[in-house]
């Protein structure tokens, strides 16, 4: 079974710093990984996603994240932070053999970033 | 660009109350999903549909929970009588193809309180 996991339930960055989220992931097959973000009192918004093609992704608002199979990692980063970063990062793995997928998501890391 | 909407987005309902929540997947998506997170959990699958038919649910997805497309727009859950613990956001998602790595879209969710 596929799962992710993110360490760090809560990340607090000064603004112009680095922005590091971690995942891991857990596959006995190759994954498909995804990060979302979630502004408050909004949906779950799709930053990037890994689907084989490069391992390097890049993203939406500067964000990307690199895939590495020896290391089980998909960590989100961000070179410099920004205040409207403030939010909620899901790292999600696509799981389930129906003819429609299912995410499998993380515990969520609260971004807050300071003045 | 086109978007997921939900409605309502909040719902205070008394326990053993059916409540119906709605969705408006994007109009060219054939795949459509909920989720739900209850507070400070995981974002949790529920369901998936397709053509008409579910096509995988989680172990949560009991008898009390049904989904429909009743027309060419709109998705619903029913939850047939709410319970204390059916208090969380509930997302929908559509897609516009299925496989590992195609991108799920997000509605903004709807906070259900089960009272």
């Amino acid at each position: 079974a596929q799962s992710v996991t993110q360490l760090g339930s809560h990340v607090s960055v000064s603004e112009g710093a680095l922005v590091l989220l971690r995942c891991n992931y857990s596959s006995s097959v190759p994954p498909y990984l995804f990060w979302y973000v979630q502004y408050p009192n909004q949906g779950l918004q799709l930053l990037l996603k890994y689907t084989s093609a490069a391992t390097l992704v890049k993203g939406i608002n500067g964000f990307e994240a690199e895939f590495k199979k020896s290391e089980t990692s998909f960590h989100l980063t961000k070179p410099s932070a920004h205040m409207s970063d403030a939010a909620e990062y899901f790292c999600a793995v696509t799981t389930g053999s129906g003819s429609a997928r299912q995410l499998t998501f993380g515990s969520g890391t609260q971004l807050t970033v300071l003045p | 660009e086109p978007e997921v909407t939900q409605t309502p987005s909040h719902q205070v309902t008394q326990m053993g109350q059916e409540v119906i929540l709605r969705c408006v997947p994007i109009s060219n998506h054939l795949y459509f999903y909920w989720y739900r997170q209850i507070l400070g959990q995981k974002v949790e699958f529920l369901v998936s549909f397709y053509n008409n038919e579910i096509s995988e649910k989680s172990e949560i997805f009991d008898d009390q929970f049904s989904v429909e497309r009743p027309d060419g727009s709109n998705f619903t859950l029913k939850i047939r009588s709410t319970k204390l613990e059916d208090s969380a956001m509930y997302f929908c998602a559509s897609s516009i193809a299925t496989g590992r790595g195609e991108t799920q879209y997000f509605g903004p969710g709807t906070r259900l309180l089960v009272l």
